[in-house]
């Protein structure tokens, strides 16, 4: 049983235009989230992150937004930009120290000049 | 400064064999993360080690083990292959105690195929 969901695959976006990325969890014990991006052949790299104890993160271009009660959280990039087209992974942790993440199958964004 | 380093990038192995990958972690940084990625099930975790003492442990089977050494390189061990443990191995390395809260780098990873 998946803990952490990606539903959509994959998104295209046209250059310019904002990509909302989505991610549900169904483990109330989650309390730290992140997201990574992954080009293919490379492995993946950090992008953001938030705590439960926050409902909004924001980092240049990308912003979490952390919706507890719903167990939802999705990631907004504005300006989409060609660069950004790669794999995105959310991942959540339940409180301990340590990277003992749950990651979400990932979803595929193309971004379109 | 250097980042995570796998190795090798690429392997074949035969079922029943074992295999050992290495992970060499940025320099200063005490965490290692082991992860499995395969097109089923994604990426899921195997351990973390942090000063050559195991932290965390993924719902795996025994074959798989690791150990980190005094200079926080690691290595991961897979005895008795099967074919469904081809898979990208990727390492990741963290600096701190708490590295919950902090990003981890991950290397490039290693390619495994088990025929």
């Amino acid at each position: 049983d998946q803990q952490v969901k990606q539903n959509s695959p994959s998104l295209s976006v046209q250059e310019g235009r904002i990509s909302i990325l989505n991610c549900d969890y169904t483990n109330s014990m989650f309390d730290y989230f992140l997201w990574y991006k992954k080009y293919p052949a490379e492995g993946p790299t950090f992008l953001i992150s938030i705590s439960s104890i926050k409902d909004k993160n924001e980092d240049g271009r990308f912003t979490v937004f952390l919706n507890k009660s719903a167990k939802h959280l999705s990631l907004h990039i504005v300006p989409s930009q060609p660069g950004d087209s790669a794999v995105y992974f959310c991942a959540a942790s339940a409180g301990n120290y340590g990277q003992n993440f749950v990651f979400g199958p990932g979803t595929r964004l193309s971004v379109l000049p | 400064k250097a980042g995570v380093t796998q190795t090798p990038r690429y392997l074949i192995k035969t079922r029943g064999q074992q295999v050992t990958l290495s992970c060499s972690p940025i320099s200063g940084h005490r965490s290692v993360s082991w992860y499995q990625q395969t097109p089923g099930q994604g990426l899921q975790f195997l351990f973390e080690y942090f000063s050559e003492t195991q932290r965390n442990k993924g719902n795996f089977p025994g074959r798989f083990s690791g150990r980190q050494f005094s200079n926080s390189r690691s290595e991961m061990n897979v005895s008795t292959l099967e074919l469904g443990d081809s898979a990208l191995y990727l390492c990741a390395s963290s600096p701190g105690a708490d590295t919950r809260n902090t990003e981890a780098f991950f290397g490039q990873g290693t390619r495994l195929t088990v025929v």
